[in-house]
């Protein structure tokens, strides 16, 4: 089965950079594209960019370029998401999910990890 | 492309039918999803392409709509459907997200 498992809770310090890791099994890891989002806490869902594990080709949004750096590593099946400079507002829970590319729909989340939260304080 | 749901928050009864809306701010034709998410769960998707129902989603929610204006309905609510939606467009980047509406038992 499809499964997703991210990394553990992080505590940083302001200024300080993360890295979340997203191991991916049950398919085959280059065929679909892996997404990341975060949510902050009571808040909605916010996209943050994706990763092509095949090509390595990525796009970010632009809130957050020059800040996040997401790699994979395919012989561990492995998509990573690093995010520096933090500050308070990037306190959140950090999700991958598995792009699923249609026609008609450009790319739906079909399985996400289970979350790892962010916690950003002095 | 911004999203705005409509209501943020809904009340209702197990049974009762309940629709909620999803309007974009620029036409996104049927590049839209809806999402379901539970307290401390993961979002789970249940529809996609607007109209086309994830595997294993019961067949009681369905989704409509195109251009801007969007709906996703549950036609008889179930205890386990109280939840957190939220619509999402997948036609351009960066994809956005609805603010949600959370739906609450009356």
């Amino acid at each position: 089965q499809v499964q997703l498992v991210q990394s553990g809770a992080e505590l940083r310090k302001p200024a300080a950079s993360v890295r979340v890791s997203c191991k991916a099994s049950g398919y085959s890891f280059t065929d679909y594209h892996i997404h990341w989002l975060r949510q902050a806490p009571g808040q909605g869902l916010q996209w943050m960019g994706r990763i092509n594990p095949n090509s390595g080709g990525i796009d970010y949004a632009q809130k957050f370029q020059g800040r996040v750096t997401m790699t994979r590593d395919t012989s561990i099946t492995t998509a990573y998401m690093e995010l520096s400079r933090l500050t308070s507002d990037d306190t959140a829970i950090y999700y991958c999910a598995r792009g699923m590319t249609t026609v008609s729909s450009g790319a739906h989340f079909d399985y996400w990890g289970q979350g790892a939260l962010v916690t950003v304080s002095s | 492309i911004q999203m705005t749901q409509s209501p943020s928050s809904l009340s209702a009864s197990v049974g009762d039918r309940v629709t909620i809306t999803c309007r974009a701010s620029e036409n996104i034709f049927t590049y839209l999803n809806w999402y379901q998410q539970k307290i401390g769960k993961a979002p789970k998707v249940l529809i996609y392409a607007a109209s086309s129902l994830q595997s294993g989603v019961p067949s009681r929610f369905s989704g409509s709509g195109s251009g801007t204006d969007f709906t996703l309905t549950i036609s008889s609510l179930q205890s386990e459907d109280f939840a957190t939606y939220y619509c999402g467009q997948s036609y351009a980047t960066p994809y956005t997200f609805g603010q949600g509406t959370k739906l609450e038992i009356k």
